[in-house]
């Protein structure tokens, strides 16, 4: 059971919008602890996809955007591709340990 | 180029111990914190331990605490995990990962160089 709360799978069809939550507690999120995102490609390492609630890498496309309010957080990707397909995941912290959320398969239809 | 390589995995029997190495090159190592991060066989990831800089501050997840211990050499650019008392439970590939993600004079706790994985394998 992780501390940080994702639905397990999202879909949407090619130039669609869709959202990730990550729903967390006082402890966490709601402690003021930032949000970061990860973008899991079958067979590859995570990569950081957004820091900072709503930051992006450069390299990352304004297609991806974060955002946080109270406990909880959110990942919105619009214009959907079929590259976008990759399982995503939230962290934060919570007290001084890092918390990940379950992850989230992204189907793109 | 920056990069982190991992080794020292393997397949190793329940009760006894590994040791994870974690090369660094292309960033000033000792400047940032580094962590593992474990994924279990089509699972997530799993926060397993994190080191300051300067080892003053270390953590460790509650399913590994007592029985792993990071340390980190800044002279060799290397980041280890000494893993005793190994579980099945503990079967996954560990990722080593640079802690912190600085921009424009600010950094982030978020993890942003992120080596291959070593797998790790215990059973009888």
């Amino acid at each position: 059971q992780s501390v940080l709360t994702q639905p397990p799978s999202v879909s949407g069809a090619p130039g669609q919008r869709v959202t990730i939550s990550c729903t967390g507690s006082s402890s966490n999120i709601g402690a003021g602890y930032d949000v970061h995102w990860y973008q899991q490609l079958p067979g590859t390492a995570p990569k950081l996809l957004i820091y900072g609630n709503s930051n992006r890498p450069s390299g990352v496309p304004d297609r991806f955007s974060g955002s946080k309010s109270g406990t909880s957080a959110s990942l919105a990707i619009t214009g959907l591709q079929a590259e976008d397909e990759a399982d995503y995941y939230c962290q934060s912290y919570d007290s001084s340990d890092v918390v990940f959320g379950g992850g989230t398969k992204l189907t793109v239809l | 180029e920056v990069q982190l390589v991992e080794s020292g995995g393997g397949l190793v029997q329940p009760g006894r111990s590994l040791r994870l190495s974690c090369a660094a090159s292309g960033f000033t190592f000792d400047d940032y914190a580094m962590h593992w991060v474990r994924q279990a066989p089509g699972k997530g990831l799993e926060w397993v331990s994190g080191i300051s800089w300067n080892s003053g501050s270390i953590g460790y997840a509650d399913s590994v605490k007592g029985r792993f211990t990071i340390s980190r050499d800044n002279a060799k650019n290397s980041l280890y995990l000494q893993m005793n008392s190994l579980r099945a439970e503990d079967t996954a590939l560990y990722y080593c990962a640079k802690g912190d993600y600085c921009t424009n004079g600010v950094c982030f706790h978020a993890f942003d160089i992120w080596g291959q994985g070593t797998m790790v394998t215990v059973s009888s």
